[in-house]
């Protein structure tokens, strides 16, 4: 039983460039999300799905966009990155009745 | 809408002593969830502990433990009996019922010291 894994652990990016995250889930949890953690800024929403193909805006999804094509995967999207988005990335899964999240281990992004 | 205000950023406590982390959010709803996630050098998340809104009664997690001050709309972490393992931040994070969405404050890094 993997949890929540993430693919890739680190990525170099060079503004412009598209990159796409990958979340995957082994629990059968409905609820994903994808946050951004900056320093002193604590993790931010930026997209979440409460089931297989559905995606809606969090706190801060200019810049990215989702998809939940397979209840277990959730994928983030970079169309043009920008050295804003500089950030680690987690992604998290969840169940309704407990509300606990489950984190995956996170993505360093390095826009340059 | 909801905020979540963790005031220290920063604490130091010595192994075997008990600290408290102080939460204070900002809410006129009823029906929510208060977390308290703990992210060690690692940066993996881990929740410590959860507490429901509709239960009085204080939440407890081995020598994790809440103090949930609802009309304070306060959730304070008292951890006893600190180990080394403990050096993590500690964040606090608030959950609406009905709308899938959780907020975090800001986090307090916890060190502790042999």
């Amino acid at each position: 039983n993997a949890g929540v894994t993430q693919t890739p652990k680190f990525r170099v990016l060079k503004t412009g460039q598209s990159m796409t995250l990958l979340c995957a889930q082994d629990m059968n949890h409905e609820y994903m999300y994808w946050y951004r953690q900056d320093p002193g800024m604590g993790l931010r929403l930026i997209h979440y799905s409460v089931g297989e193909g559905t995606t809606a805006k969090g706190e801060v999804p200019d810049g990215y966009n989702v998809s939940r094509l397979k209840k277990q995967n959730f994928l983030l999207g970079l169309e043009s990155a920008a050295p804003s988005q500089t950030s680690v990335y987690f992604c998290a899964s969840g169940v309704a009745g407990s509300w606990s999240q489950y984190f995956g281990p996170g993505t360093r992004l390095l826009v340059l | 809408a909801q905020t979540v205000t963790q005031s220290q950023p920063e604490m130091s406590v010595q192994e075997a002593e008990t600290v408290t982390l102080s939460c204070t959010y900002d809410t006129s709803e009823n029906n929510y969830y208060l977390f308290w996630y703990k992210q060690p050098p690692s940066r993996q998340m881990i929740l410590v502990i959860r507490q429901e809104a509709y239960k009085q009664q204080n939440a407890t997690e081995n020598r994790f433990s809440v103090n949930f001050q609802k009309a304070a709309k306060s959730f304070s972490l008292k951890i006893s009996d600190s180990q080394l393992g403990d050096t993590a931040m500690y964040f606090c994070a608030f959950f609406l019922s009905g709308t899938y969405k959780y907020i975090f404050g800001t986090g307090t890094r916890l060190k502790v010291l042999a």
